[in-house]
């Protein structure tokens, strides 16, 4: 009973690398989210998907990119990382967007830029 | 725009006490959805009440209750009956339905359970 699964769980990354966090989530779930949490600042919504091939940004979409070529997955990218980007990165997941239907969320990406 | 205000960063309780969780939120859209979510230190976000903009009654799920105001536009988390296992960051979020149902969230309130 996976539900969300986020990974990696953690990473370290240096000034300017690349990296792709992966979310998957086996409820067959239409929308899927990805937030950043900062101290201080609760949960903010980086990119959504309403669909498999459909991406839009979200409140702080700079410097991120997101793919979401089959269903159960999301990809989250940051093309070159800056200490900025110094987060907890959650995926969530929800069916069909209805009213009321709370997100399901992965327990979370720990990204250090350094 | 939509926002979500928790006025509270820590609050401490007794166990076995209630205790209320403010949020107060501001929209234009007439029809929205407000969640409450607890993150405990593991760090998971965990789903424990909906309430619709046009519901009647008042949300209740086991001992989580939501008292709803619509004309002050409140929507406070009451937690009855205070456990250890409460103590967590408590998040507020709105959704406005036609959006792709996107959330925006409160900053949060630290519940701390003491004995």
């Amino acid at each position: 009973n996976a539900g969300v699964t986020q990974t990696p769980k953690f990473r370290v990354l240096k000034t300017g690398q690349s990296m792709t966090l992966l979310c998957a989530q086996d409820m067959n779930h239409e929308y899927m989210y990805w937030y950043r949490q900062d101290p201080g600042m609760g949960l903010r919504l980086i990119h959504y998907s309403v669909g498999e091939g459909t991406t839009a940004k979200g409140e702080v979409p700079d410097g991120y990119n997101v793919s979401r070529l089959k269903k159960q997955n999301f990809l989250l990218g940051l093309e070159s990382a800056a200490p900025s980007q110094t987060s907890v990165y959650f995926c969530a997941s929800s069916y069909l967007g209805q009213p009321g239907q709370p997100q399901h969320f992965g327990d979370g990406t720990r990204l250090s830029i350094l | 725009a939509q926002k979500i205000t928790q006025t509270q960063p820590g609050m401490f309780v007794q166990e076995k006490e209630a205790v209320t969780l403010d949020c107060t939120y501001d929209t234009s859209d007439p029809s929205y959805g407000l969640f409450w979510y607890k993150q405990p230190s593991s760090g998971e976000m965990i789903f424990l009440i909906y309430q619709g903009s046009y519901d009647q009654q008042n949300a209740t799920e086991g001992r989580y209750s939501l008292n709803f105001q619509k004309a002050r536009k409140s929507a406070n988390l009451v937690i009855s009956a205070s456990q250890l296992g409460d103590s967590a960051m408590y998040f507020c979020a709105m959704e406005s339905p036609g959006t792709a149902s996107k959330l925006t969230f409160g900053t949060g309130t630290r519940l701390q359970v003491t004995l």
